[in-house]
Order: structure tokens, then C-alpha cells, then sequence
């Protein structure tokens, strides 16, 4: 069964900084890893996604990288806004009999301090 | 990428009655899913919808109480039947091919008193 860890739970960091969200997952047979955004009381909106056969995936200010070996990502946000403060969740896709199940963490809850 | 819709964005219901979720696709998906997001969690997957078959739950969800319709390719409905205000979350559509890019709709946020 999969699961995954996000690290940390809770960050606040001034305007400007960069910075680093972990994910960690236990199975490592994974098709893909997806990183999604939720404001609050709001749905998911995706950001980026990055195979099983790709390293990273760079959208603007953002970058994912995957380690499947060590059944790790992480989603470094450069030069950080205040309209960046959100929930982050990571999410990792395995196949589940004969459909495809993905499994989230509980989230990163950024706030970004003018 | 594919616009979602779903209806309702929210509710407030009574204890014991039933809510139907409508979930709509602009383009012909294969897979829809349905999660749930319990106050304060992370989503959790409570069944795949494929057209023409039915829906398969996962553990701790039952059809008899989140019967799902997938009549066509762009549209889903989710009902939660019997409430109790643990029933109280978001629920949320979503849709994907296969190992491609899931994407997720705006949600229901549905309270139970």
C-alpha cells in the first residue's frame, strides 16, 4: 500500500526567499508524481508532473525533481510571493488492479509574508 | 488539460437524506475518480468511474452508500446516501487517462447537520 509523507507540514517564510517542500513515498513502482496546489475551501489545481522516466520538470518559477530509487521529490518554488501562499500536495500514481489509484500526502501549507 | 464542473459548490443537509453530485467533463475522458477531502486531510480516493462498467471502490467506501452513475464519457454523479455529519466534506471529481496528468474539479463542499 502506498503512502506519502510531506515534510513540512507548515512553513512561513518572508517575500523573496526560495524554497524547498518535500515529498517522500514508500513504493517506488510508481508511473508518475504529480504536485498540485489548493487554496482554500478551493479544488486542485496542478502544477506540475513528472513521469517515472524523468528526473525534473521546471514550470516558471517552479521545479520538481524525482529520486523514484529513493522514493523522493521535492518542489523547489524560487523567489517566493505572497500569492504562492497555499496547500501543496504531492501525489503518486500506482497502478491498482486494473485501474490507476493516486495516493496523496496531507499537504504543505505555505504562507508567504509580504 | 480538461475544464471540470461539478454541481453543487456547497450544501448544507439534514441527517439522513441523500446528495447527488453531478461531475462534467468538456472533452471524452475514460477514467473519472471521486475523492473525498475530510476536514483538515488529505484526499482520498473513493472509487474509479469508467463508462459502461461499474464503479470500483476502494476499501472503506461501499456502493450502498456512494452509488455512482457514469452514464457517457463526460459525465459522472456521485451520491451520498443516508448522511451523517461524519459525511461532511469536499468532494471532488476528477479525471485522467490512464498515466497521464490528472486534473481535479472545483469541488462540493457538503455540510451535514
Amino acid at each position: 500500500k502506498q503512502e506519502v509523507t510531506q515534510i513540512p507540514a507548515a512553513l512561513s517564510v518572508p517575500e523573496g526567499e526560495n524554497l524547498v517542500l518535500n515529498c517522500s513515498f514508500t513504493d517506488s513502482a510508481i508511473y508518475n508524481l504529480q504536485w498540485f496546489r489548493q487554496d482554500p475551501g478551493k479544488g486542485l489545481t496542478s502544477l506540475l508532473l513528472i513521469q517515472s522516466s524523468q528526473r525534473e520538470q521546471t514550470s516558471g518559477r517552479l521545479n520538481a525533481s524525482l529520486d523514484k530509487s529513493s522514493g523522493r521529490s521535492t518542489l523547489y518554488i524560487a523567489a517566493s510571493q505572497p500569492g504562492d501562499s497555499a496547500t501543496y500536495l504531492c501525489a503518486a500514481l500506482n497502478s491498482g488492479g486494473s485501474n490507476y489509484k493516486l495516493t496523496f500526502g496531507k499537504g504543505t501549507l505555505l504562507t508567504v509574508n509580504p | 488539460s480538461a475544464v471540470i464542473s461539478q454541481k453543487p459548490s456547497r450544501d448544507i443537509c439534514q441527517r439522513g437524506t441523500s446528495l447527488t453530485i453531478q461531475c462534467q467533463v468538456d472533452s471524452q475522458v475514460t477514467m473519472m475518480f471521486w475523492y473525498r477531502q475530510q476536514p483538515g486531510q488529505s484526499l482520498t480516493l473513493i472509487a474509479t468511474a469508467n463508462q459502461g462498467s461499474e464503479a470500483t471502490y476502494e476499501s472503506g467506501f461501499v456502493i450502498d452508500k456512494f452509488p455512482i452513475s457514469r452514464p457517457n464519457l463526460t459525465f459522472s454523479t456521485l451520491t451520498v446516501s443516508n448522511m451523517s455529519p461524519e459525511d461532511s466534506s469536499i468532494y471532488l471529481c476528477s479525471v485522467g487517462q490512464g498515466w497521464a496528468e490528472q486534473f481535479f474539479g472545483p469541488g462540493t463542499r457538503l455540510t451535514v447537520l
